[in-house]
Formats: C-alpha cells, sequence, structure tokens
C-alpha cells in the first residue's frame, strides 16, 4: 500500500523555523516528483513546492519562494520542507503528495496525498 | 499565474440527484484539468485527471468534461458518500493552483 506520513509540524512563533518530513513506503520513491500542499485552517489548497526525482528541478510558488527550501533523501524514501521566516499565514496543515505520473515536477498529478501535518504560525 | 474558479461553491442536494460543478482557468489550458474529493478532516482524493480521464476505483457515476478553459464535473445519481467538498486543479503549469472548492452538502 503506497503510504505517505508527515510530521514536524507544530506551534512556533513567526520568524522562527521548522522542518517538515514526509516518510514514503509502498512504491518506489527515487521514481516519483513530490509536493508539499497546505490548506490553512477553513480554506482552500495551495500548491507550495514541488520536486523532481533527482532532485534536478524544483519550483515554489511565490508566497514561500526565498523562505521555504524542499529537498528530499531517495535512501531513506523521505521528502522534507525547510521553513524559515515563517509568517502567520503560513499557518495551514501541510501534505505531502506524490506526482502520479512519474519523476517530472511539471505534471501536477496529486495522488496520493498523506494526511498533512499542522503548522501554526502563533506568539 | 493561473486562476481557477469553480461555481456554485456551495450546493445542497438529495441522494440521487443529479450535480454539475463548473471550473473556469483564466486561460487555456487544454484538457490539462484535475478533479479532487476532499471529505471533512480527510486528505483529498483525485478523482479525474486529463479533464476527463476516471481515475482507478472511481465509480462511472462521476464524469469529467471540458478543455481550454471551461470544464464540468457531474456526478450522475449522488450517493451518500459523495457529500464532500470538490477541487478543481490546472496541471498545465506551475504554479500549480486550484479553484476555491465546491461544497456538497445534504439537502
Amino acid at each position: 500500500e503506497v503510504q505517505l506520513v508527515e510530521s514536524g509540524g507544530g506551534l512556533v512563533q513567526p520568524g522562527r523555523s521548522l522542518r517538515l518530513s514526509c516518510a514514503a513506503s509502498g512504491f518506489t520513491f527515487g521514481d516519483y516528483a513530490m509536493h508539499w500542499v497546505r490548506q490553512a485552517p477553513g480554506k482552500g489548497l495551495e500548491w507550495v513546492s514541488g520536486i523532481n526525482w533527482n532532485s534536478g528541478a524544483i519550483v515554489y510558488a511565490d508566497s514561500v519562494k526565498g523562505r521555504f527550501t524542499i529537498s528530499r533523501d531517495n535512501a531513506k524514501n523521505s521528502l522534507y520542507l525547510e521553513m524559515n521566516s515563517l509568517r502567520a499565514e503560513d499557518t495551514a496543515l501541510y501534505f505531502c503528495t506524490r506526482d502520479l505520473r512519474g519523476s517530472s515536477v511539471r505534471t501536477g498529478w496529486f495522488d496520493p496525498w498523506g494526511q498533512g501535518t499542522l503548522v501554526t504560525v502563533s506568539s | 499565474d493561473i486562476q481557477m474558479t469553480q461555481s456554485p461553491s456551495y450546493l445542497s442536494a438529495s441522494v440521487g440527484d443529479r450535480v454539475t460543478i463548473t471550473c473556469r482557468a483564466t486561460q487555456r489550458i487544454s484538457t490539462s484539468l484535475i478533479w479532487y474529493q476532499q471529505k471533512p478532516g480527510k486528505a483529498p482524493k483525485l478523482l479525474i485527471s486529463g479533464a476527463s480521464t476516471l481515475h482507478s476505483g472511481v465509480p462511472s457515476r462521476f464524469r469529467g468534461s471540458g478543455s481550454g478553459t471551461d470544464f464540468t464535473l457531474t456526478i450522475s445519481s449522488l450517493q451518500p458518500e459523495d457529500f464532500a467538498t470538490y477541487y478543481c486543479q490546472q496541471s498545465y503549469t506551475t504554479p500549480f493552483t486550484f479553484g476555491p472548492g465546491t461544497k456538497v452538502d445534504i439537502k
């Protein structure tokens, strides 16, 4: 069974940093691009960042560019999101998701999704 | 960036009803349109890709159509498990963008 499990969320003060992790299992992690998508409480979905299979192509939403860094470790079947200079508007449930079509970060078919990890930015 | 809109934002329907949700892109995206279903407290699930291709395991009562800028998700006969929020998303180019969602509620 394909499974994605996020961790690392929590309550953090504005301006501070947090690192999210996503553990993948049930598929050949290194064959797929991966993405982070977030959802503010009671709101819709916002794509945050994506990384291709070998970390050779990385893309970010403008809202996080320069503050967030996506990375992966294929040997550990893990995806990461380093979040710096956090703002109140970054408060959201952060989902890890696989690009269903394969290794390219540019196809944008998200399936499956993890259950998410909640990040709350507040003083 | 490509903006996505959906209508209606909310609809109330009964079991057995035919339901139609529309999604519009601010520029032409061919058939690069995905539909997701999200139930409360759960992660989204991919329903339809390429505007009209049903994902594995998705019931045939779901149908997607459209190309260019205008798209439609139709549920032919609403079932109790279909009450959820539905999102469209363009996969044409980054940044990938989602519609604001359509909540389908029980009448």
